[in-house]
């Protein structure tokens, strides 16, 4: 499995500022995904995270609100922007294992941010 | 899209029992079943999965059963010990992962 490094691994922010989460794996992948998991809750697909092409987003979320970062194949940002107590969450990077074809989703450790 | 439903919420046993956890899904397209557990703090870990190829799956005192038929499959743990007291997320998948709402599960010495 991969080695999944997140930071900042929590954080609390204050309204209608923005923070930058990373993201940097062990190995090189080819897509890197973004959860979000609210309190208490189950996770949700923000985006993929696609290297040299913008980030795919599900629905209900925006680049505007949630720019995403893939320079390399090892390292990916998200940016929460213009933050609200809504946005309290823990933020989650994943990545499928070294054999893609095998389906298998690893996670890093979150990012659990508190907006105030 | 696919819909996951997970079963119970919240589950306490003593330690020794066993645990159950039983998820249902929708799309007949979805072919891999995996299982995360997530401490306190922490990301979900992949403890175990099953591919719709497989009935069942063991890995010590963990298992995991599919019902292709009837869309659902289930987790197991035997031998329950206080460390295994986690919140535990089933997930389908084709292109995608959907994951379930999480049980609570309390292991009590």
């Amino acid at each position: 499995s991969a080695v999944i490094s997140q930071k900042p691994s929590r954080d609390i922010c204050q309204r209608g500022t923005s923070l930058t989460i990373q993201c940097q794996v062990d190995s090189q992948v080819t897509m890197m995904f973004w959860y979000r998991q609210q309190p208490g809750q189950s996770l949700t697909l923000i985006a993929t995270a696609n290297q040299g092409s913008e980030a795919t987003y599900e629905s209900g979320f925006v680049i505007d609100k949630f720019p995403i970062s893939r320079p390399n194949l090892t390292f990916s940002t998200l940016t929460v922007s213009n933050m609200s107590p809504e946005d309290s969450s823990i933020y989650l990077c994943s990545v499928e294992g070294v054999h893609a074809d095998t389906g298998e989703l690893f996670f890093g450790e979150g990012s659990r941010l508190t907006v105030l | 899209g696919e819909n996951v439903e997970q079963h119970p919420s919240t589950l306490s046993v003593q330690e020794g029992d066993s645990a159950v956890i039983k998820c249902t899904y929708s799309d007949s397209a979805s072919n891999y079943f995996p299982w995360y557990k997530q401490e306190l703090g922490k990301g979900p870990q992949l403890i175990i999965d099953i591919r719709s190829n497989v009935g069942e799956k063991k890995d010590q005192r963990i298992a995991v059963t599919l019902n292709k038929t009837a869309k659902h499959f289930s987790l197991h743990i035997t031998e329950t010990q206080p460390e295994d007291s986690a919140v535990y997320f089933c997930a389908a998948s084709s292109d995608q992962f959907y994951f379930g709402t999480g049980t609570s599960l309390t292991v009590i010495p």
